[in-house]
């Protein structure tokens, strides 16, 4: 158990609709990343809010958008849903303090598998 | 731009024998690499990382990786496999030294054979 939780686990829509993923990080983390898994672009890095600011964006749609709360919770908002973008969504939380040279460790929540039928 | 290259996407060993996954980045920086691996159903657990240091890396479960500049390698090996190293295995790398985002190979998918 990683210590970060994501809700649903599952998703089950139609296109069209418009569907908001949660994540809560490991307790003291106060970065957020969102990474899309899918079969055919793989794990790719969406977007990552650090204590309630946006600090970096991958390749996320217009139609995608994520924030983070000041309990450091973050939703990722899918709209006008789209039969590719049925795909597992990992949301990953890290410390990411200003230390030098320290990586700080990405801990992957189980994900949320998204269907869009 | 940071690049990912894993070699086949599915291995396929006898238990008990090497487990060799490849993996080759490009980064403009000194990169950070990682392994991780991906259980069915499951979410991303990190196998092992280079940051700065020692190139041999030891990680869980008997893996380990070596960081090659010359080659812009970070192969991942472990001597003997089991029965329960059947996974998907991910090489990603990272130039943000604040942990930022990872870029994430295609996937290796591991099979052992009894």
């Amino acid at each position: 158990d990683s210590g970060v939780t994501q809700t649903p686990k599952h998703l089950i829509t139609a296109t069209g609709q418009r569907v908001t993923l949660r994540c809560s990080p490991r307790s003291g983390d106060l970065s957020v990343y969102w990474y899309q898994q899918s079969l055919d672009q793989g794990l790719q890095f969406l977007i990552q809010y650090y204590n309630g600011e946006e600090r970096a964006k991958g390749n996320i749609l217009e139609r995608f958008s994520a924030q983070q709360f000041p309990d450091l919770h973050s939703e990722l908002n899918l709209s006008s849903l789209e039969l590719g973008d049925s795909a597992l969504y990992f949301c990953a939380s890290s410390v990411a303090k200003n230390n030098l040279r320290r990586y700080n460790e990405q801990f992957f929540g189980p994900g949320t598998r998204l269907t869009v039928l | 731009a940071q690049s990912v290259t894993q070699l086949g996407s599915h291995v396929s060993v006898s238990e008990g024998a090497l487990v060799l996954l490849r993996c080759n980045y490009s980064s403009s920086v000194p990169p950070y690499l990682f392994w991780y691996v991906q259980y069915p159903n499951q979410g991303l657990q990190l196998l092992l990382k280079y940051t700065t240091g020692a190139t041999l890396v030891k990680g869980i479960n008997g893996f380990e990786a070596e960081f090659k500049k010359s080659e812009t390698s970070f192969h991942l090996t472990k001597p003997s496999a089991h029965m329960s190293d059947a996974a998907e295995y991910f090489c990603a790398v990272s130039e943000d030294n604040q942990g930022g985002k990872l870029i994430f190979g295609q996937g290796t998918e591991l099979s052992v054979k009894p």
